[in-house]
């Protein structure tokens, strides 16, 4: 079982709808990454979270330390979201290193 | 501040040869990590210096290596390069030492494409 989950791995959504991105993970961790990777490969860091909310624009990201869960929610999609959405987490036993989702590509249609 | 670059963008190369990717944090950034993306494995953490000292390591074989100067513009080799080796290689700069407890936003280079056949 992978450390960290992410599911859907797949989502396409109409212009305007609300996303929701879920991470799951099973070890202790420091704090957890919400990334976004455009085509062409250029990754941009989104949240860094160790607890509670964080809101930015349209994105707001959830961490729920308890349960080991995390989310990430887009509201007013809009085409230009279109990218993959990569969760990642700093792990406690392993010096903070970043182990990473296997990533939720979303595509929002005009 | 400029972002983080990364030299070349692109690279083609043949198996057994050896490659060196370049990367230069943003001004002032004194940690930077490796990491490499490919289709079947996802991204995948390599290793990260600060202060021109590998200060935590992947799982990856003793073929990938990396430094860091004392500008801490930081290389990464992989020798005797293999078929599985075409990746995308990223790396990341952040202010402080990500492993020494203290989580800090990682700021991306655009990667560079490195296909081997």
């Amino acid at each position: 079982k992978n450390e960290v989950e992410q599911s859907p791995q797949n989502l396409t959504a109409q212009e305007g709808e609300f996303i929701t991105i879920n991470c799951s993970y099973s070890v202790g961790i420091s704090a957890l990454h919400w990334l976004q990777q455009h085509p062409g490969g250029g990754i941009v860091s989104l949240f860094m979270l160790s607890s509670g909310k964080k809101k930015h624009g349209r994105l707001i990201a959830t961490i729920n330390i308890q349960e080991k869960h995390s989310s990430l929610h887009i509201t007013a999609s809009h085409p230009r979201d279109s990218a993959v959405y990569i969760c990642a987490v700093g792990l406690k036993a392993a010096g903070n290193k970043l182990t990473f989702g296997g990533g939720t590509r979303v595509l929002v249609k005009p | 501040k400029a972002g983080v670059t990364q030299t070349p963008r692109y690279l083609i190369k043949t198996r057994g040869q050896q490659v060196t990717l370049s990367c230069s944090p943003i001004s002032g950034h004194r940690s930077v990590s490796w990491y490499q993306q490919t289709p079947g494995q996802g991204l995948q953490f390599l290793f990260e210096y600060f202060s021109e000292t590998q200060r935590n390591k992947g799982n990856f074989p003793g073929r990938f290596s990396g430094r860091q100067f004392s500008n801490s513009r930081s290389e990464m080799n992989v020798s005797t390069l293999e078929l599985g080796d075409s990746a995308l290689y990223l790396c990341a700069s952040s202010l402080v030492y990500p492993s020494g407890g203290i989580q800090e936003t990682q700021y991306f280079g655009p990667g560079t494409r490195l296909l081997v056949l």
